[in-house]
């Protein structure tokens, strides 16, 4: 079985500054990571993915995540948030092979303050 | 591409009515699925389908029936709604694979008097 933890439920902070969201999985095979981001009143999108390789990968609007198989976690992070980046943000793992189910996060809100 | 569209938007029902879900996906993606989102629960998934005329039970199938006769819709019924049934409702698709990422729809507002 696998399980997603997201620590925080709620992150405010203030524009320009940076964020860090955090997800810690548990696994005990291979797993493909997910980070989904949901604006208010709509559905999930994704924002990126982590399949093999590079363990740092990259989103267009600037968020950035690292897998640490080590330390079974995807933390996602930015630099410099902006208001248009309040949103809820989930963390979603899925194990390899045939179809395997995809277990979320309890998702973060992320409340960026003008 | 109108991607993934769910039907109604919004909807109240009194206890033991029943009413069906409509999801639609043009992007000729093999999976579909259901999920609720309620409160500090994340996304739970009710039922499945990994392909026209197949469905399976999800984490939380108790109430909900599901169909997919043609491989661009799905549809989720309730037969006799409850008002621990009150939540958002989402559909997903995707292609076949787990390295796939899901689409989702815009959800749907379900409360249960």
């Amino acid at each position: 079985a696998q399980s997603v933890t997201q620590l925080d439920s709620q992150v405010p902070v203030f524009e320009e500054a940076p964020v860090e969201l955090r997800c810690n999985y548990s696994s005990s095979v291979s797993v493909y990571l997910f980070w989904y981001v949901q604006y208010p009143n709509q559905g999930l999108q994704l924002l990126l993915k982590y399949l093999s390789g590079s363990t740092l990968v990259e989103s267009i609007n600037g968020f950035e995540a690292e897998f640490n198989k080590s330390q079974t976690s995807f933390h996602l992070r930015k630099p410099s948030v902006h208001i248009s980046d309040t949103a809820e943000y989930f963390c979603a793992v899925r194990r390899s092979g045939g179809y395997q189910k995809v277990t979320f996060g309890t998702g973060t809100k992320l409340q960026v303050i003008p | 591409n109108a991607g993934v569209t769910q039907t109604p938007k919004f909807r109240v029902l009194k206890t033991g009515q029943s009413m069906t879900l409509l999801c639609a996906q043009d992007m000729n993606h093999e999976y579909m699925y259901w999920y609720r989102q309620d409160p500090g629960m994340g996304l739970r998934l009710i039922h499945y389908s990994v392909g026209e005329g197949t469905t399976a039970k999800g984490e939380v199938p108790d109430g909900y029936n599901v169909s997919r006769l043609k491989k661009q819709n799905f549809l989720l019924g309730l037969e006799s709604a409850a008002p621990s049934q009150t939540s958002v409702y989402f559909c997903a698709s995707s292609f076949q694979g787990a390295r796939r990422e899901q689409y989702f729809g815009p959800g749907t507002r379900l409360t249960v008097t």
